[in-house]
């Protein structure tokens, strides 16, 4: 029930398209669900976030997508760049207990 | 100053040493924690110290000893360690303890031979 489902493991994009991630929880305590995107040798960063009151939120080219009754949420990248090449993971936590549980990752490579 | 400096950026050790790695903050942030991520994987929390004390201890051996001198501050004591602990070692830092917000270091790249 901690666990959250990431889809797909790798995605191959070309420049300008659309980037698409998938992810999918079980525990309806969860009431943040953020994105990090890293890259090579670099710690993740938080790309954008979310909490389940809202359906859509978006910050320039990055927009998530959230579900709350299919409890799911997505990561669309419009206008992908060979920039976004990068291993991005979803993650879910609540309020309490300090723990940020991931996804398993997407790498992202945007050919050019 | 929004970052999370961790030094060293690279360590290579034999499996009789000892050391430690360092994790700083200067945000207020009053939670921190110790991250490992293995290539292609997510990291695994590994330790959280909210207010300074340690909150969450996710069974990690003894061979790793984590401390928390103050609140700006975190060290990852390291002895006796084996080839399968090389890995990336994370530090982050939140406002308080509860996922929000996280702030992640670039991380120590850890070889041990």
């Amino acid at each position: 029930q901690q666990q959250v489902k990431q889809s797909p493991q790798s995605l191959i994009v070309q420049k300008g398209g659309i980037s698409i991630i998938n992810c999918a929880y079980e525990n309806t305590a969860f009431d943040y669900f953020p994105w990090y995107q890293q890259f090579p040798g670099k710690g993740p960063a938080l790309l954008i976030a979310i909490r389940p009151d809202v359906s859509e939120k978006k910050e320039g080219r990055f927009t998530i997508s959230f579900n709350k009754s299919a409890k799911q949420f997505s990561l669309h990248i419009m206008d992908s760049q060979p920039g976004d090449s990068a291993t991005y993971f979803c993650a879910a936590s609540y309020n309490q207990g300090g723990k940020l549980i991931f996804g398993q990752g997407t790498e992202l490579s945007v050919k050019p | 100053d929004t970052e999370v400096t961790q030094t060293p950026k690279h360590l290579v050790m034999g499996m009789t040493n000892k050391k430690s790695l360092k994790c700083e903050q200067h945000m207020g942030h009053r939670a921190m924690y110790w991250y490992k991520q293995k290539a292609k994987k997510p990291p695994e929390l590994m330790f959280v110290y909210s207010y300074e004390k340690l909150s969450i201890n996710e069974s990690v051996p003894s061979r790793f000893s984590p401390e928390c001198p103050n609140s700006s501050l975190l060290n990852l004591h390291l002895h006796a360690l084996q080839p399968e602990d090389s890995a990336l070692y994370l530090c982050a830092s939140s406002l308080r303890d509860g996922g929000y917000g996280y702030t992640f270091g670039s991380g120590t790249r850890l070889t041990v031979v």
